[in-house]
């Protein structure tokens, strides 16, 4: 079974402008989780998708946004780049279950801004 | 806010020496899970503990979940070079309802260098 996909794995941009970042999630997983991870902060939860849906969001901005397709891929988008947000960006998948919050990690995408 | 504290924040030991690492809350947890992590890549699951006072080993790891579900300890025997990498413990909030997954607050991560 193929793991967490995410592309690009690498990206430079400069402040300013905005990025796309996407997520194919395990096959028959339809939970999509991002987050961002730095050296100071670690890793914090951005938002997490169900069904298209947006269903937990975490401490960001509003300049920080995503969507979930009907086939569960996801992609993020930061807008109005700013230096701080250089950090790997890491998407989780997982089925549904209760009580069980196993999460499986893509390999990221480590967003450079200049 | 829900917090967890991570100890130590590194760690460089020699090969065949034993070690624990600590995860703490002042918060209740429905799961806690623990990940290791190698540099440019994303966490890799290792273990999910549920019950207050459960112990699971995988291999030369052990893990246990505190009776009270506040806190959480890995004791590695015998590390090996290949033990390297960065270890995360993430709980799950016993407050997630509607089987919602994503929000998993992770403490900052135990540095383990194992030196051959």
């Amino acid at each position: 079974k193929a793991g967490v996909t995410q592309t690009p794995r690498y990206l430079i941009k400069t402040r300013g402008q905005q990025v796309t970042l996407s997520c194919s999630p395990i096959s028959g997983h339809r939970s999509v989780s991002w987050y961002q991870q730095t050296p100071g902060q670690g890793l914090q939860f951005l938002f997490e998708y169900f069904s298209e849906t947006q269903r937990n969001k975490g401490n960001f901005p509003g300049r920080f946004s995503g969507r979930q397709f009907s086939n569960s891929r996801s992609e993020m988008n930061v807008s109005t780049l700013e230096l701080g947000d250089s950090a790997l960006y890491l998407c989780a998948s997982s089925l549904i279950r209760w009580g069980n919050n196993e999460q499986f990690f893509g390999p990221g995408t480590r967003l450079t801004v200049l | 806010t829900q917090l967890l504290e991570q100890s130590p924040q590194f760690l460089s030991i020699q090969e065949g020496e034993n070690l624990t690492v600590y995860c703490n809350s002042s918060s209740v947890f429905s799961s806690l899970q623990w990940y290791r992590q190698e540099p440019g890549e994303g966490p890799v699951l290792l273990v999910t503990v549920v019950t207050g006072g459960e112990v699971k080993k995988l291999k030369r790891l052990t893990f246990q979940f505190g009776d009270a579900r506040k806190d959480s300890s890995l004791h590695i025997t015998a590390a090996q070079p290949g033990d390297t990498g960065l270890y995360l413990c993430a709980g799950a909030s016993a407050m997630n309802y509607g089987g919602s997954q994503g929000n998993l607050i992770f403490g900052k991560g135990t540095k383990l260098s194992v030196k051959p």
